[in-house]
């Protein structure tokens, strides 16, 4: 089945401690990018990246990083997480061609609380 | 700079009556469109997009949306909504930079 997965699916850790959230899509899309939904704001994209090793800030880069060493695979790290970015994260990625054209496919997302 | 403008936080609606969510955005050039549903706890699926050609497009579940140009709007319809429509709708604007609008809950009453 063609999907974006995410994982993990809810997490709830400390302030200052490390964590990674993975994704991880089997469509072979070379675009993909990482939003945060918050009450009355919407989606605002964090990074995304057009191919492997390319990767570029969105709206809301700050205290984010991301790699993308292979296609599938686009890890979101927040390297020292603070009660600010407990939200919502979604992994989403694009068919190839101009990104965007044919609409994104979602993973199912991360509830991230940082206490 | 490029933005998206979802009016309504919230709408309710009747079970069968028609539904019309509304969506403004700014955008340097023509942009691609998209309006996007989430259902409590999932993620984003899409309803339909535009970019190019007839100004009226068919999307999944019965929807259409069209895309007004002089207005910069691109509302989307329904002529006749069921129950299971209920969740929340996100307008998107963009290319590689996609914008998401606030989003519009729509509650469903029987």
């Amino acid at each position: 089945e063609a999907q974006v997965t995410q994982n993990p699916r809810y997490l709830i850790t400390v302030t200052g401690k490390k964590l990674t959230v993975t994704c991880s899509q089997n469509m072979n899309h070379e675009y993909m990018s990482w939003y945060r939904q918050d009450p009355g704001l919407g989606l605002r994209q964090i990074y995304y990246s057009m191919n492997v090793e390319v990767t570029d800030k969105g709206d809301v880069p700050e205290g984010y990083k991301v790699s993308r060493k292979e296609k599938r695979n686009f890890p979101l790290i927040l390297e020292s997480p603070s009660p600010n970015q407990t939200s919502l994260y979604f992994c989403a990625s694009s068919p190839p061609g101009t990104p965007g054209r044919l609409g994104y496919t979602f993973g199912s997302g991360t509830r991230l609380t940082v206490v | 700079a490029q933005s998206v403008t979802q009016p309504d936080i919230h709408i309710t609606v009747s079970e069968g009556a028609s539904l019309e969510l509304r969506c403004n955005y700014s955008y340097g050039a023509t942009p691609y469109l998209f309006w996007y549903v989430q259902s409590p706890g999932q993620g984003l699926q899409l309803l339909l997009k535009y970019f190019s050609g007839d100004t009226l497009v068919q999307g999944i579940k019965g929807f259409e949306a069209e895309f007004k140009r002089s207005q910069s709007s691109f509302n989307l319809r329904k002529p006749s909504v069921h129950w299971s429509d209920a969740a929340e709708y996100f307008c998107a604007v963009g290319r590689n930079d996609m914008r998401f609008g606030a989003g519009t809950r729509l509650t469903v009453k029987p």
